[in-house]
């Protein structure tokens, strides 16, 4: 089975810690996106690459940043974790750019405390 | 920038019985897809369905199929036969032709009652 696979599946981190949020796909796809998901809000674009070393803005980047250093894997960073972080992180690959469907990844619940 | 609105935060419907949600969505557009996901409660997200605005004709997959009304920038998703495995988050989400992002909605949460 083709997969997009997230590193953790929950994960609890301090306020002010650095974290890495890993996201792995076997498909040999060109985009990678990272969404945030809250109840009542939907699922927000944080950040999205087309290509190795290809990143761009989604809805709400602030407070991360992100790598891709390989095109198999797709990397979200908080540089100094807060409360507000708090929340379901869900990445997805598509095959080419304007290729219409995402493969979702089962998730990380990152908990800030 | 393109907007989708679900109006049910909730629904309840009977085993084997029909249920629909709905989906609105407001873009200048002219050529673009729309989809629903559904999320269940293992999280794992997985297309249910997709609809290209250029056809005329609503899509169907098995029990699910869709009412599109391209004017009305309405695109329903109908269950048909509800089954206790349909219980899941379903989200509408729009994607553009020319940009590699979609956008969703914020869901829908429909428990199939036994």
């Amino acid at each position: 089975d083709v997969k997009v696979t997230q590193s953790s599946r929950y994960l609890v981190k301090r306020t002010g810690e650095k974290v890495f949020l890993e996201c792995v796909q076997d498909m040999d796809h060109e985009n990678m996106f990272w969404y945030r998901q809250d109840p009542g809000l939907g699922l927000r674009l944080i950040y999205f690459s087309y290509d190795v070393k290809m990143k761009e803005k989604g809805d709400i980047p602030e407070g991360y940043s992100v790598s891709r250093e390989k095109k198999e894997r797709f990397s979200l960073i908080l540089e100094s974790a807060s409360t507000n972080q708090t929340s379901m992180y869900l990445c997805a690959s598509s095959p080419a750019r304007f290729h219409e469907k995402l493969l979702f990844g089962s998730g990380t619940q990152l908990s800030v405390l | 920038a393109q907007t989708v609105t679900q109006s049910q935060p909730e629904m309840s419907v009977q085993e084997a019985e029909t249920v629909t949600l709905s989906c609105t969505y407001d873009t200048s557009e002219n050529n673009y897809y729309l989809f629903w996901y559904k999320q269940p409660p293992s999280r794992q997200m997985i297309l249910v369905i997709r609809q290209e605005a250029y056809k005329q004709q609503n899509a169907t997959e098995n029990r699910f199929s869709v009412n599109f009304q391209k004017a009305a920038k309405s695109f329903s998703l109908k269950i048909s036969d509800s089954q206790l495995g349909d219980t899941a988050m379903y989200f509408c989400a729009f994607k553009d032709t020319n940009a590699g992002k979609s956008t969703f909605g914020d869901g829908t949460t429909l428990t199939v009652k036994p």
